[in-house]
């Protein structure tokens, strides 16, 4: 299985601040159609199901804002909130796509400072 | 975006089977341009696909639950099934169904629209 790590554990950013949350795939993530990185991330708030902001690696959903980017290739990826809001207190999951079982990271804890 | 919505027991005890549904609305489980997963979050084993499955029935399971994991789709009710046998405390997590847009005819693609979660627990 490709095992997904993420660092930091746990984030505390100002509002209005930037926000970057690192994900590390154990062996290249590349879909064999179309040689795309299959890095997805998820944004969960309390109580709340994940939402997907990102996939592709950088291409962003149709409901995520547009302060949600993402980048990276190979085994190195990152999702950055460019102005930290309120509403993106969360915990922040990345997922690979390409290789079944399809697997996660262990998830970043955005806080407020 | 579609509505999915999760239903069964909350309650189990050791080596029952755990049988969820999911109701989807505003989609159709018919389309061929779906498939339709369920996903569960648990505190020592964070987010764990468990398997998906396609309106034809063709399904693709997590070999971690070794066996264990019938997942059906029932075209005429709009919604599809998991079952997961002979549960033990491990099995406690939320539960969720959700949906992948196919690309390329195939089910690897992330998980696009999530139901809200059911929490069954596992316990004498």
């Amino acid at each position: 299985d490709i095992v997904m790590t993420q660092s930091p554990d746990s984030l505390t950013v100002s509002l209005g601040e930037r926000a970057t949350v690192n994900c590390k795939s154990s062996q290249s993530v590349l879909h064999s159609f179309n040689n795309q990185n299959c890095v997805a991330w998820y944004r969960q708030r309390p109580g709340q199901p994940p939402q997907l902001l990102i996939y592709w690696a950088s291409t962003r959903d149709s409901g995520a804002p547009d302060r949600f980017s993402g980048s990276g290739s190979g085994t190195d990826f990152s999702l950055t909130i460019s102005s930290l809001q309120a509403e993106d207190v969360a915990i922040y999951y990345c997922q690979q796509y390409c290789d079944a079982p399809f697997t996660f990271g262990p998830g970043t804890k955005l806080d407020i400072k | 975006q579609p509505q999915l919505q999760e239903s069964g027991p909350g309650l189990l005890k050791p080596s029952e089977t755990l049988s969820l549904t999911c109701t989807v609305s505003g989609g159709s489980v018919r389309s061929s341009s779906f498939f339709w997963g369920w996903i569960r979050q648990s505190p020592g084993k964070g987010l764990e696909w468990i398997g998906t499955i396609y309106y034809t029935g063709n399904t693709y399971n997590n070999p971690s639950l070794e066996g264990r994991v019938t997942m059906s789709v029932d075209t005429s009710r709009n919604q599809f099934s998991l079952m997961l046998s002979s549960v033990t405390a491990a099995d406690t997590a939320v539960y969720y169904c959700a949906r992948n847009l196919a690309y390329r005819g195939t089910y690897y693609v992330p998980f696009d629209s999530w139901g809200q979660g059911i929490l069954v627990t596992v316990s004498s």
